[in-house]
């Protein structure tokens, strides 16, 4: 089975301009999750989604959104970039039936921003 | 508000020698336990986790870990180190009345340096 896939791998963007990073989760997993990495720390939980609504927001400002479709994809949306949203952008599946959840998150490679 | 402290920001251990990473947690209530690695450039791979039952989990790789609720301790374990286990490794930490909502806060990692 595939893992979760991210796109685009890579981007560079200018302060101020907008960006749209994907997340497919692991077939048959419903719930998406994103997180912001900076080099040198831990990933810092921004949103997760379930069935197509949010269900957790971290401390992130509202030029972050975010949403999920039907088929389970998610997209992360920042706005009016700023140098420090420069970080590897991290999605995670996990799958949740009724009130059973599986613990552990499904980790994608990533995709990398430079802001500059 | 959850935490997590990974008081080590490397770990230095010889091929073959037992290693341990250190994680403490700070939680509302009984905590759900997790262990993270990620390799250059990769996302995040789950190695393991504590949810409630023995206070000793076994995962991935041969690694293990065990939930000390007096001293708010998990500990990641291995008896015998490879180089292969050279990483950067997460802590994590979620509370068990979130819902089932993944509200996960990483530490801010440990690189594991195995030498030959």
């Amino acid at each position: 089975d595939a893992g979760v896939t991210q796109s685009p791998t890579h981007l560079i963007k200018t302060r101020g301009q907008h960006v749209t990073l994907r997340c497919s989760p692991i077939s048959g997993h419903k719930s998406v999750s994103w997180y912001q990495q900076v080099l040198g720390q831990g990933p810092q939980f921004i949103f997760q989604y379930y069935e197509k609504e949010e269900r957790g927001r971290g401390n992130f400002p509202d030029r972050f959104s975010a949403r999920q479709f039907p088929n389970y994809s998610s997209e992360l949306n920042v706005n009016a970039l700023l140098l420090g949203d420069s970080a590897l952008y991290l999605c995670a599946s996990s799958f949740r039936l009724g009130a059973v959840s599986s613990y552990e998150q499904y980790f994608g490679p990533g995709t990398r921003l430079t802001v500059t | 508000a959850q935490s997590v402290a990974q008081p080590e920001d490397q770990v230095n251990v010889a091929e073959g020698n037992p290693l341990t990473v250190k994680c403490t947690y700070s939680v509302s209530g009984n905590p759900y336990l997790f262990w993270y690695v990620q390799y250059p450039n990769r996302g995040l791979q789950f190695l393991l986790k504590y949810i409630t039952g023995d206070n000793l989990v076994k995962g991935s790789y041969g690694f293990e870990a065990e939930f000390n609720k007096s001293q708010t301790s998990f500990h990641l374990k291995k008896p015998s180190a490879l180089v292969s286990d050279s990483a950067l490794y997460f802590c994590a930490v979620r509370p068990h009345n979130s819902g089932g909502y993944q509200k996960v806060t990483f530490g801010t990692g440990t690189k594991l340096q195995v030498i030959p």
